[in-house]
């Protein structure tokens, strides 16, 4: 199945550094998520976008949806060792008939290490 | 625990045996995902149902797989005759019907079933 493209693909970082990622897609979505996954868990939520070069924000996290409509990007700052895990970019594609959702399509991942 | 749960958390076949995995959503969500993960790579979609109706199916969906959500709560997710390929984790997710766009309106995933055929 199709897949999102992220990179990198993975990054070691120090603490209280900033980290950027990003995802693209040859295809265009009107909902952007991004999704953190430890280890042997699910994905959880970090942040939905909604709208075309919308910027949000959740605590030490930022993201922005591409005016494109194709991609996304991510960045956390001054990371701490609970941030270590896979990163996720997911799209989705509504319909706009019915405004119902649909299927996500998942990036590849950005595997994330911190060192303190 | 209000969160999406799946059994079991883990499951070793043989090769060729079925395997059944169940998954109980959130209780106020009628919409319910099934996604696939292989190693290394994003989960990929399977199928959904919003509440008993299956709505979507994916490619990847074979027809050794069969997905149900007979009451519009749990469901569950079959595989027949288990290939080596089949190893996965196997993610379930719910959300409720979109309304106002927000994060509590995205799905959110269980802990997934890890598959092993042997």
């Amino acid at each position: 199945g199709q897949q999102l493209n992220q990179s990198p693909q993975s990054m070691f970082i120090q603490e209280g550094e900033d980290v950027s990622m990003n995802c693209t897609s040859s295809s265009i979505f009107n909902t952007w998520l991004w999704y953190k996954q430890d280890p042997g868990e699910g994905p959880v939520l970090l942040i939905a976008l909604y709208k075309a070069g919308e910027l949000t924000s959740n605590g030490r996290l930022t993201a922005q949806f591409g005016i494109t409509r194709k991609d996304s990007f991510l960045n956390i700052s001054a990371s701490i060792p609970s941030d270590v895990g896979i990163y996720f970019c997911a799209g989705r594609q509504e319909s706009r008939s019915t405004g119902t959702a649909s299927k996500l399509t998942f990036g590849t991942g950005t595997r994330l290490q911190v060192t303190l | 625990d209000t969160g999406v749960s799946q059994n079991p958390r883990h499951k070793i076949t043989k090769r060729g045996q079925n395997v059944t995995f169940r998954c109980d959503p959130i209780s106020e969500h009628n919409r319910l995902y099934w996604y696939r993960q292989t190693l290394g790579q994003g989960p990929e979609f399977l199928t959904y149902f919003q509440n008993e109706a299956q709505l979507e199916k994916s490619r990847l969906l074979s027809d050794r797989f069969s997905a149900e959500r007979p009451k519009g709560s749990f469901s569950t997710l079959e595989i027949q005759r288990t290939e080596q390929g089949d190893s996965a984790m196997y993610l379930c997710a719910s959300s409720p019907t979109l309304g106002f766009r927000g994060m509590n309106t995205e799905a959110f995933f269980g802990q997934g079933t890890r598959l092993t055929v042997v």
